[in-house]
């Protein structure tokens, strides 16, 4: 089975500009979960979407930011505009509700 | 962190040695986990443990959780090379939120 799905892997842009990042979770899962990973802060939940659904976008650090989940096999976090502190790491992770959470690879952001 | 902290924040050891971490947390949980990552890669889960158990075992892994004192521990034993990673807990204080610590990265000298 295909694990989850980010892409991309890696991008370099620009202060100011848009950037969008895709998750494909794993088939049969319910529950996704986008993450953000720095040295400073080390692993910060953005969001959690439940069947489709925005359960909790406590995390998500301000209004540049805003994630979607149009269906089960698709999600985007997107920032608009981006700024050099959003460079990190972002994870999506999803779960069929045991506990256990599958990782992406990640899409490493850098903001220039 | 939004949630827990691991202790030491690194550690070195010889190959064959055991390994232990610790994790501390802020609330109630459900249930706590410890996850692995590599270096450049994605975290990879390892063991669940529920609040109502002690102690869970699973190949060359243990697990202790003591609720009174809101802490975690995980042994590594006859650690290997490939043991190299940084390893997280995570805790869920409530349905489906799951917070990670700040992480122990373990580094096992061949």
């Amino acid at each position: 089975d295909a694990g989850v799905i980010q892409s991309p892997r890696h991008e370099v842009t620009e202060m100011g500009q848009e950037v969008t990042l895709r998750c494909k979770p794993i088939s049969g899962h319910n529950s996704l979960f986008w993450y953000r990973q720095t040295m400073m802060r080390g692993l910060e939940l953005l969001i959690y979407f439940n069947n489709n659904v925005p359960i909790d976008d406590s995390g998500m650090p301000e209004d540049r930011f805003s994630a979607k989940m149009p269906n089960a096999s698709f999600s985007t976090l997107k920032i608009q505009p981006s700024e050099p502190r959003d460079s990190a790491v972002y994870f999506c992770a999803s779960s069929r509700g045991t506990g256990e959470l599958f990782f992406g690879e990640g899409s490493r952001l850098t903001v220039l | 962190s939004q949630q827990g902290e691991e202790d030491p924040q690194a550690l070195s050891i010889q190959e064959g040695e055991n390994a232990t971490m610790n994790c501390s947390y802020k609330t109630s949980i459900n249930n706590l986990q410890w996850y692995r990552q590599n270096s450049g890669r994605g975290l990879v889960h390892l063991i669940l443990i529920r609040s109502n158990e002690r102690e869970k075992h699973s190949g060359r892994l243990r697990v202790t959780l003591d609720t009174s004192k809101k802490s975690s521990s995980l042994l590594i034993t006859a650690s290997r090379a490939a043991d190299t990673a940084s390893y997280f807990c995570a805790t869920d204080a409530s349905f489906n939120k799951f917070y990670f610590g700040s992480g122990t990265k373990l580094n096992v000298k061949p």
